[in-house]
Parts: C-alpha cells; structure tokens; sequence
C-alpha cells in the first residue's frame, strides 16, 4: 500500500526566509510521481512542483525546490524567499505507476508567514 | 495550461434533497477524473475515480448508491450526493490528468462547497 506522511501540522517562517516542508512516502512501485501543492484559504488547489521517481536530478520550479531523497523516501518541498503571499495549507501527494491512477495526499502542513 | 471547473462552487441544501456538482475540463479531453471530498482542516481524500463511459470505481468506505458519479463525456463528470445529510457538508473537489498530452501534472477543480442544513 502507498503512504504520504507530513508531520508538520504548521510551520512559521520569517519573511524572505527559507523554509522547508517535510514529507515521507512509502511504496514498493518502482515507478510513481512526487506532487506539492499548495491550497489557499480560497480551496483552490494549486500545483507547485513534480518529481518523478526515475528523475536524476531534484525538480526546480522559481522559489520551489525538492529535495528528492530516494533512498530516504523522502521528498521535502523547499520555498526560497518567503513571501507573505506564501501563506497557505501545503500538501504533498503521490502517485503509483503511470496510467489514470490516483493521486493521495498527505495530511498538509500549514505554512504562515510573519512579516 | 489546462483548466478543470467546477460547478456550482458553493451549494446550501436541505436535509433529504439531492445535490449534482459538474466537473469540466476546458481545454482538454479527460478519460479519468477524480472525486475528492475536503473535511475543514482535512487533507484530500479520494471517493471515486470516475471513467468516461464505465462505471466509476469507490474507494472502500464510500457508498455509491449515495454518491452517483457519471463521466458521460470525455469533458464532464458529474457527481450527484443524493438524499443529502448534514454530516454530507463538505468541500468536494475534482480533478483530471491530460493524459493524451502526456505529463504527470495533475489538474484540479476550485472546488464545491456544500453545506446540508
């Protein structure tokens, strides 16, 4: 069975200060894909970052990063340069395999920036 | 890039009544699409992946005499709470993947609220 594990319930950052988001995953699928997103007080569901399992390098998106750890099973999502706009639930999901599976997500961890 | 709506984004409703929510992809064609429902403070749980012209397959736990999901185009699923209770209320988003593009990125819906008074 696959498990996404996010152990922050919340994080604070400082304003224009790194941060780094904690998430762990678990399955036996050599293949499968590595998802952020971030959730606004609106709902909306917005994609950050990617990384897939065969992946050599960690994924880059402006201020988002991954720091893929295969070995670890960990995929930690790293936001440069906090902004106040940051704010938000943030979850990290996975999918198995490469046809129409589904996503699952972690529990989320919510992120506030203080100016 | 490709957009998923939802409609209506919010819904209030009376005990007993049923609720259809859609579920669109503009600009691209979905064979699957995805039910999540959001409790408050709550991560995404998947209900149903829901496939153009099949039956939609529930994930374990959810009742599908009570939550009708129809994908009767390669653009619109719907997902129909029928008999809706108050312990129903909640954020209900969908989402799909262009698949015949190619990519992995996953596209969501803004979401449903629904609030069973």
């Amino acid at each position: 069975a696959q498990k996404i594990t996010q152990t922050q319930p919340g994080m604070f950052v400082q304003e224009k200060e790194a941060v780094t988001l904690d998430c762990t995953y678990d399955t036996s699928d050599p293949s499968y894909g590595l998802f952020w997103y971030k959730q606004p007080s609106s709902g909306e569901m917005i994609f950050l970052i990617y990384q897939g399992s065969y992946d050599q390098q960690n994924a880059t998106e402006g201020r988002y990063s991954l720091n893929f750890q295969k070995a670890r099973k960990s995929a930690n999502l790293v936001i440069s340069a906090s902004q106040l706009g940051d704010s938000a639930m943030y979850f990290c999901a996975m999918r198995v395999g490469n046809n129409n599976n589904d996503m699952r997500f972690g529990a989320g961890t919510r992120l506030t920036v203080k100016p | 890039g490709a957009v998923v709506s939802q409609h209506p984004s919010w819904v209030i409703c009376k005990s007993g009544t049923s609720v259809k929510i859609e579920c669109r992809s503009l600009d691209f064609q979905a064979t699957t699409m995805f039910w999540y429902r959001q409790f408050p403070k709550q991560s995404l749980m998947l209900m149903a992946t829901s496939n153009e012209g099949s039956k939609a397959t529930y994930e374990q736990g959810v009742e599908k005499d009570k939550f009708l999901i129809n994908h009767a185009s390669l653009t619109l699923s719907t997902l129909t709470v029928t008999s809706a209770h108050p312990e129903d209320s909640s954020f209900y988003i969908c989402s799909a993947r262009d698949f015949y593009r190619g990519g992995d990125t996953q596209y969501f819906g803004p979401g449903t609220r629904l609030t069973v008074l």
